[in-house]
């Protein structure tokens, strides 16, 4: 199917543990975001890739690690889980390239991850 | 660093009612977005703001933006229930290649 693609779904994990959070998109778009959204805050960009092998620090980038291999995959490890890290996360894409643009983000339908 | 306000963060209001949605920001820019979210789910695109003066609309939506204020507005027409949901606008800087995000409207329509 087309579109951005998001997985697991939801996930439950422990203190200290590693996780990764998978995102694939199948329009080739050359942009990809990581965010996560917490009451109060908004979305928070957490990582953003602008091709493969080129990623970028967002917002909220600290206890994250991204990469991006291939132009339609862009995985999100959290490398030692903290509570704070609870949160619904959303992946991201977009062609934005030449301006100007009128294409929005497109977003995955989220990964909740509590952390126990 | 970059400020995206949006106000009111809750907004309850009556059937038939208008109202408008505020969103200021701090940077210089040309493209804006307002997005929708329903609880539970993704957020969907409503609007593509890109040029001062830029005016859309759809049903009982419209988006406007002001760039040298600065400031993009959602106006709300003749409210239906349907229209309850949390409504963001986001930014991209002019020289940037973030979507910076609002914290986010959230709407209840009363019957």
């Amino acid at each position: 199917d087309a579109g951005i693609t998001q997985s697991p779904r939801y996930k439950i994990t422990e203190t200290g543990r590693q996780v990764t959070l998978m995102c694939h998109q199948t329009w080739s778009h050359s942009y990809m975001f990581w965010y996560r959204q917490d009451l109060g805050h908004g979305l928070r960009l957490i990582y953003y890739s602008a091709a493969a092998d080129i990623t970028d620090k967002g917002e909220v980038p600290d206890g994250y690690v991204v990469s991006r291999s291939k132009t339609e995959n862009f995985p999100l490890t959290l490398e030692s889980a903290t509570r704070s890290q609870t949160s619904v996360y959303f992946c991201a894409s977009s062609p934005l390239t030449v301006r100007p643009s009128n294409t929005e983000a497109f977003f995955g339908q989220g990964t909740r991850l509590t952390v126990v | 660093e970059l400020k995206v306000e949006q106000n009111p963060l809750f907004l309850s209001m009556q059937e038939g009612k208008n109202y408008t949605i505020y969103c200021n920001y701090s940077t210089t820019s040309d493209r804006l977005y307002w997005y929708r979210q329903d609880p539970g789910k993704s957020l969907e695109s409503l609007f593509v703001l890109l040029s001062n003066g830029a005016v859309k609309q759809e049903g009982r939506l419209m988006a406007s933006l002001d760039t040298k204020a600065r400031l993009s507005t959602l106006h709300i027409t003749a409210a239906v229930h349907d229209l309850s949901a949390t409504y963001f606008c986001a930014v991209v800087p002019l020289f940037g290649n973030q979507f910076y995000f609002g914290t986010g409207t959230s709407l209840t329509v009363i019957p």
